[in-house]
């Protein structure tokens, strides 16, 4: 099966400041990527997806970004952050079939301050 | 769009009584349903899975859920609560694409 590695676990950042959380897959090829940000009672939302290097669709309009410049390594990335940026994101693959189970990461816990 | 609901961010269920945790669906066409489980500061673990080859899906450690199209609902359940079972778990619905549309989660604490 795939495992997911996240880094870091925690981070706090003060506003307008850059940010670069990295994720790496094993266990798996050319799987599909996501990035999901889960918020205080709001469940979790899908931020970027991405089905091959360099391919990076997004799901909603925000103050980040995302890249893929390895088949197993995702990066979200902003280049200043915002109070609201603050929440639990968390990678996740899948193998070619989206329609297959998500293997998740352990998460990264981000406050903006 | 899909979606789902689900009822009562919290439960609470003493150890050994039955756990029941709803989620009712929205969706246009038969949608692919599943419940992950996350334990405190973790990602998230597939419990199970709906994919229409059965109604009653039964997931890992005892959880199972059914598959009602005239209640557009899949609850999940267990016949007897441990205390490990004590986690957020997320209904969560897909349809086509790649967006897996999650809950907002249910919180479940069982108490001795």
């Amino acid at each position: 099966s795939q495992t997911i590695h996240q880094w870091p676990a925690t981070l706090v950042q003060p506003v307008g400041s850059p940010l670069s959380l990295e994720c790496t897959v094993e266990g798996t090829s050319n799987p599909n990527l996501y990035w999901y940000r889960q918020a205080a009672g709001r469940g979790l939302q899908l931020l970027f997806y991405s089905v091959g290097i360099g391919q990076i669709s997004s799901e909603v309009p925000q103050n980040l970004s995302a890249s893929r410049p390895q088949d197993r390594q995702f990066i979200l990335s902003s280049k200043k952050l915002l109070l609201s940026d603050s929440g639990f994101y968390l990678c996740a693959s899948s193998g070619v079939d989206p329609n297959e189970k998500l293997f998740f990461g352990s998460g990264t816990q981000l406050s903006v301050l | 769009a899909q979606s789902v609901t689900q009822l009562g961010s919290h439960v609470s269920v003493s150890e050994g009584a039955l756990v029941l945790l709803r989620c009712n669906y929205s969706s246009s066409v038969p949608p692919y349903l599943f419940w992950y489980v996350q334990y405190p500061n973790q990602g998230l673990q597939l419990l199970l899975k709906y994919t229409s080859a059965a109604t009653l899906v039964k997931g890992i450690n005892g959880f199972e859920a059914e598959f009602k199209k005239s209640e557009t609902s899949f609850h999940l359940t267990k016949p007897s609560a441990h205390m490990s079972d004590a986690a957020e778990y997320f209904c969560a619905v897909k349809n086509s694409g790649y967006a897996l549309n999650f809950g907002k989660g249910t919180s479940l604490l069982v108490t001795p």
